[in-house]
């Protein structure tokens, strides 16, 4: 089965600086990796998405991502980091089965921006 | 705003009762999927609908049921429940097909005193 794994629970920046949000994959077959954010009391956003092609993907707020098949990894950064980016993020893989699929989340990461 | 609907926003209610969250889906996504969002168990899968068939089941109890109808909209029918069941419950939409991203809801809240 597939799944992802978000190593870091917290992580925390100061305000202009880059940022990394982990995540790392398990799959067969090619994977189709996406990342979320999540504001409090809010449903979870999309904010990119790997299927094929170009490693560094980019997304909404700035973000972007880089897919490194080698290292299962699909990390997510942004350059300069805003108070506004704190929230939840999610990474995410999307599982294929007979019939249907689904997407399987990790179990997320909580960004903190300090001022 | 994703596009995708959920009533009702919150939800208190008791143990064994029986409840019912609604979700339409943005318009022209023909998948609907639900997920349970708790502390200690993050964001879980429960079932996947397209175009009115069941697709994609998670762990979802017995006791959770699940509905598309043919105008799309979905509904998860929770019964006899328990105070573990206390989560927040989102709906989300997509195209349906494999590589699209999903719009979520901005959920059901749902407690079980």
């Amino acid at each position: 089965a597939q799944s992802v794994a978000q190593p870091e629970d917290q992580v925390n920046v100061a305000e202009g600086n880059p940022l990394t949000v982990k995540c790392t994959y398990s799959v067969s077959g090619n994977p189709y990796l996406f990342w979320y954010v999540q504001y409090p009391n809010r449903g979870l956003q999309f904010l990119l998405k790997y299927i094929t092609g170009d490693n560094l993907v980019k997304g909404s707020y700035g973000f972007e991502a880089e897919f490194n098949k080698s290292q299962t990894s699909f990390h997510l950064k942004k350059p300069s980091a805003l108070v506004s980016d704190s929230a939840l993020y999610f990474c995410a893989v999307r599982d294929i089965g007979t019939g249907g699929f689904k997407t399987i989340f990790g179990a997320g990461t909580r960004l903190f921006v300090k001022a | 705003d994703s596009g995708v609907t959920q009533t009702p926003k919150h939800l208190i209610t008791a143990t064994g009762q029986r409840v019912t969250l609604r979700c339409s889906p943005r318009s022209g996504d023909l998948s609907v999927y639900w997920y349970q969002q708790s502390l200690d168990q993050g964001l879980q899968f429960l079932i996947q609908y397209y175009n009115g068939e069941e697709r994609a089941k998670g762990n979802i109890l017995e006791r959770f049921s699940a509905q598309q109808f043919p105008d799309l909209h979905s509904e998860l029918n929770l019964s006899s429940l328990e105070l573990g069941d206390s989560a927040l419950y989102f709906c989300a939409s997509s195209h349906g097909g494999i590589t699209g991203e999903l719009f979520f809801g901005e959920g059901s809240r749902l407690t079980v005193l």
